[in-house]
C-alpha cells in the first residue's frame, strides 16, 4: 500500500521570503503522479501543482515550484516570495496511475504553514 | 470555483438519522470520488464512480452507499449516523481520458455535524 508523509505539522515564514515544505512517499509503482494541495481557512481544496513522475523536469507554477526526487521518493513545495494569501493547509498526495484510468488520491497529514506580515 | 458543486454546505442531524450528500461533477467530466476528512483520520478516499458505475472503493463503512445517476451528479447516502461520522465530506470530479491531466478538483464540501 503506498503512504505518504509530511514530517512538518507546523511551519511559519515571514512575507517576502521562501520556504519548503517536505513530503516523502512510500510506492512499489513506477507510474504515478504527485500533488500539493492547499485547504485555507474556507476549507476549500484548492490545487498548487502536479508532477508526473515518467517527467523528469520539475513542475512550476509561478511561485511554487517542487524538487521531485524519484529515487528517494521525495516531493517537497518550494514557495517563493511569500504572501499573506498563502497561509492554508497544504496537503501532499499520490496517485496511482492504471492504465487509461486512474486511482483515487492518498494524502498526507498536512503542513499548517502561517505566512507572517 | 472548481465547477464542483455539493449541497448542502452544511448539515446538523442526531444519531441514528440518514442523510443524504449530494455533488454535481465539473462539465464533462465523468468520474466522481468522496472523500471523509476529519480530524482523527485525515483525508480518506471513501468510493469513486466512472460513468455511472462503481469504479473503487477506499475505507467506506457498511453504513454509507453512493450513487451516480445518469447525469453524473452522485449521492452519498450516510446512515445509522454516529458521533464519529462527523466530518467534512468532499467530492471530487476529473476526467478519466488517455492525456488527460489527471487531477482531481473538489467540491467545496459538507460538514456533517452529527449531535
Amino acid at each position: 500500500a503506498q503512504t505518504v508523509t509530511q514530517s512538518q505539522p507546523e511551519m511559519s515564514v515571514q512575507e517576502a521570503e521562501t520556504v519548503t515544505l517536505s513530503c516523502t512517499y512510500d510506492t512499489s509503482e513506477n507510474n504515478y503522479y504527485l500533488f500539493w494541495y492547499k485547504q485555507p481557512p474556507s476549507r476549500q481544496m484548492i490545487l498548487v501543482i502536479r508532477q508526473e513522475a515518467y517527467k523528469q523536469q520539475n513542475a512550476t507554477e509561478n511561485r511554487f515550484s517542487v524538487n521531485f526526487q524519484k529515487a528517494a521518493k521525495s516531493f517537497s513545495l518550494k514557495i517563493s516570495d511569500s504572501q499573506l494569501g498563502d497561509t492554508a493547509m497544504y496537503f501532499c498526495a499520490f496517485m496511482k496511475h492504471l492504465g487509461g484510468s486512474q486511482g483515487n488520491l492518498i494524502f498526507g497529514k498536512g503542513t499548517k504553514l502561517s505566512v507572517k506580515p | 470555483d472548481s465547477g464542483v458543486t455539493q449541497t448542502p454546505k452544511h448539515l446538523i442531524t442526531a444519531t441514528g438519522q440518514r442523510v443524504t450528500l449530494r455533488c454535481s461533477p465539473r462539465s464533462g467530466d465523468l468520474s466522481v470520488y468522496w472523500y471523509q476528512q476529519s480530524l482523527d483520520q485525515g483525508l480518506q478516499f471513501l468510493i469513486q464512480y466512472y460513468n455511472g458505475e462503481e469504479r473503487a472503493k477506499g475505507n467506506i463503512l457498511e453504513r454509507f452507499s453512493a450513487q451516480q445517476f445518469p447525469d453524473l451528479h452522485s449521492e452519498l447516502n450516510l446512515s445509522s449516523l454516529e458521533l464519529g461520522d462527523s466530518a467534512l465530506y468532499f467530492c471530487a470530479s476529473s476526467v478519466v481520458a488517455s492525456g488527460s491531466n489527471k487531477t482531481q478538483y473538489f467540491g467545496p464540501g459538507t460538514r456533517l455535524l452529527v449531535l
